[in-house]
């Protein structure tokens, strides 16, 4: 069945850096758009990033942008998330997401999601 | 960016009852080209991803049961869940994908 699951969380050091993953099975990964959408501990969702199904086209949240890098391996069906400078504000569940051939779809489905706690 | 206000930000409903969620559009989201509104709804229940409904404000997805239901255009949208039922508790969320991608603040639904 089509599935993605997300690892890589943590807990890490304000300043630090950290790589998410997101495995997907069950659909064709590579014709795909991915996203990743964060909420924290209580709060709503966030949309964060988005990646064409080739990964020429990149695009991110004005809150993250330049601090957090989309890429994705179409040869391993996986998306990455790479989040430097990590701040408090990071701490969130992570899901990541696909909406299918087209960016401006809905997301369907979303994986379980991976913890990333900043503390000191 | 285009802002999404539900309302309520809560409600208790009794049991076979009716829950009707409320979302607003800080701007329309209607497609002239297809008459198509880009506005979904989702279900996320506790440690869990969220839940696909709705898509284009009314087709409801395969596999969901018929008591939910999505209507409006332009830039106001109702969930209604119908004949409310336990595992219906979780907290429901609208989403634009017209213009990037936005959520509601969610509203949680209990059982009275």
């Amino acid at each position: 069945q089509v599935q993605l699951v997300e690892s890589g969380g943590g807990v890490v050091r304000p300043g630090r850096s950290l790589r998410l993953s997101c495995a997907a099975s069950g659909f064709n990964f590579r014709s795909y758009a991915m996203h990743w959408v964060r909420q924290a501990p209580g709060k709503g969702l966030e949309w964060v990033a988005v990646i064409s199904y080739d990964g020429n086209n990149k695009y991110y949240a004005d809150s993250v942008k330049g601090r957090f890098t989309i890429s994705r391996d179409n040869s391993k069906n996986t998306l990455f998330l790479q989040i430097n400078s990590l701040t408090l504000e990071d701490t969130a569940v992570y899901y990541c997401a696909t909406s299918g051939g087209n960016y401006f779809n809905c997301f369907d489905p979303w994986g379980q999601g991976t913890l990333v706690t900043v503390s000191s | 960016d285009i802002v999404l206000t539900q309302s309520p930000d809560s409600l208790a409903v009794s049991l076979g009852g009716t829950a009707t969620i409320n979302c607003k559009s800080s701007q329309s989201v209607l497609h002239s080209s297809n008459n198509k509104n880009s506005l979904a709804w989702y279900q996320q229940k506790p440690g869990q991803g969220p839940k696909l409904l709705i898509s284009w404000a009314s087709t409801r997805e395969s596999g969901v049961p018929d008591r939910f239901s999505g209507s409006g255009s332009g830039t106001d949208f109702s969930l209604t869940i119908s004949s409310l039922q336990a595992e219906d508790v979780a907290v429901y969320y609208c989403q634009q994908y017209y213009n990037s991608w936005t959520f509601g603040q969610g509203t949680k639904v209990e059982i009275k």
